[in-house]
């Protein structure tokens, strides 16, 4: 069995770039949550994806969107990079989204920097 | 909305002792879930444990147990027989039942001393 995947592990923006985190959900999850984890902070739920729909979204502005595909592997986009973005950007998958009290299983996260 | 307190934010233990990690919520909702996360320097946040708010049996994983007090909304995470490999930040985690997001706490950081 395949776990949580994410890629790169390590990326380094200017402020006001783009950028696109990417993320493999482990075998038989069809949901896909990301979270940004500033340094020394628990994790910010951002937005999950499911059937390749936002389902749930967290208290962060547009410029952060994603994508989710027919495989249940997701993207994460960040537009206009600003100082605060920068932190660790974590992926997690899940059996199914809306099933009760369901774990998510994470992935090794992407540490953003951005300057 | 729900908030998760870690009132620790570092702890330690000798090796082969016991701690304990607390944490405490804040909600208005009956149906939820509580999970302990443990984040290693690598960063893979890993599940160490999870507890049904509706049972009223404290969750185990081997060395790892919970004394959910669900009046009190607490869920604090016993560490038996620590081991050098326990050593990492821990989040206690809240998730409203049907909701699609988890609620962190700040983490507690433990280290075992050897």
């Amino acid at each position: 069995e395949t776990g949580v995947t994410q890629s790169p592990t390590h990326l380094i923006k200017t402020r006001g770039q783009q950028v696109t985190l990417r993320c493999s959900s482990q075998s038989g999850h069809n949901t896909v949550s990301w979270y940004q984890q500033a340094l020394g902070q628990g994790p910010q739920f951002i937005f999950q994806y499911y059937r390749e729909e936002e389902n749930g979204r967290g208290n962060f502005p547009p410029r952060f969107s994603g994508l989710q595909f027919p495989n249940y592997s997701s993207e994460l986009n960040v537009n206009a990079l600003e100082l605060d973005d920068s932190a660790l950007y974590l992926c997690a998958s899940s059996r199914y989204s809306g099933a009760k009290g369901e774990t998510q299983y994470f992935g090794p996260g992407t540490r953003l920097l951005v300057l | 909305a729900q908030t998760v307190t870690q009132s620790q934010p570092e702890m330690s233990v000798q090796e082969a002792e016991t701690v304990t990690l607390s944490c405490t919520y804040d909600t208005s909702e009956s149906d939820y879930y509580l999970f302990w996360y443990k984040q290693p320097p690598s960063r893979q946040m890993i599940l160490v444990i999870r507890q049904e708010a509706y049972k009223q049996q404290n969750a185990t994983e081997n060395r790892f147990s919970v004394n959910f007090q669900k009046a009190a909304k607490s869920f604090s995470l016993k560490i038996s027989d620590s081991q050098l490999g326990d050593a990492a930040m821990y989040f206690c985690a809240y998730n409203q039942g049907g909701s699609e997001k988890l609620v962190f706490g700040k983490g507690t950081k433990l280290t075992v001393n050897p």
